[in-house]
């Protein structure tokens, strides 16, 4: 299956700081990127949807000024946490959906620990 | 109701058992149907994926798709404590996934 890259693996940041993540298609162009929030034992609750050079699609509920997407090639979508609280402290997944694929491919996941 | 129900488990089964893992769901929009394993601490894995109603086998794996139910299952053969894991179910219609909560599941040896 194609790869999907995510980093970092982990982070851990003072609170009121910003911490980015990076999403990387490796072996195939990625049209549609999805973001995605994971709390320990549960599902993956979607944060947004970016489709490359165009603004990023927010779910309801999720800051759009707290949680900032840009996915500026079809190689790569960054989400950058700003003004991290402790309550940001969560399990970070993205994945990446080519034109030509009909599944979506995950990273690896970011855990971001705030304190 | 949820779009996609998966019951959370948690499943405990000896090694060598066959494990049924199962979805359902309430759209009849979703064309495409997914199995993700996701290990601890980790972003989910795809294990299949199939967009009609039937059987896919692979390995040990069997996805089963009944479009007129609106179920979906995944069946793991001669299961192994490497199987240790949450399985999530994922649909698509359009450009839109949607997942299951995810089974839990312990194989021991």
């Amino acid at each position: 299956g194609a790869v999907v890259s995510q980093h970092p693996s982990w982070v851990i940041c003072k609170s009121g700081t910003s911490v980015k993540i990076e999403c990387r298609s490796l072996d195939f162009q990625a049209t549609t990127m999805f973001w995605y929030r994971q709390f320990p034992k549960q599902s993956l609750m979607l944060m947004a949807t970016s489709n490359e050079g165009s603004k990023a699609t927010y779910e309801q509920g999720v800051e759009k000024d707290k949680f900032l997407i840009n996915h500026a090639s079809l190689t790569l979508s960054t989400l950058t946490v700003t003004s991290a609280h402790p309550e940001d402290s969560s399990f970070y997944i993205c994945s990446a959906q080519g034109s030509l694929n009909t599944e979506a491919f995950f990273g690896q996941g970011t855990r971001l620990t705030v304190v | 109701q949820k779009e996609v129900e998966q019951d959370p488990g948690p499943l405990s089964v000896p090694e060598g058992a066959i494990v049924s893992l199962n979805c359902t769901y309430s759209n009849s929009a979703f064309q495409y149907f997914m199995w993700y394993r996701q290990y601890s601490r980790k972003g989910p894995e795809l294990l299949m994926y199939t967009y009609s109603s039937g059987n896919k086998e692979d390995g040990r794996f069997t996805a089963q798709v009944d479009k007129s139910s609106k179920y979906i299952s995944l069946f793991i053969r001669d299961s192994q404590p490497s199987d240790s894991a949450t399985y999530l179910c994922a649909m698509r219609s359009g450009n839109q996934f949607y997942f299951g909560t995810g089974t839990s599941l312990t194989v021991i040896p």
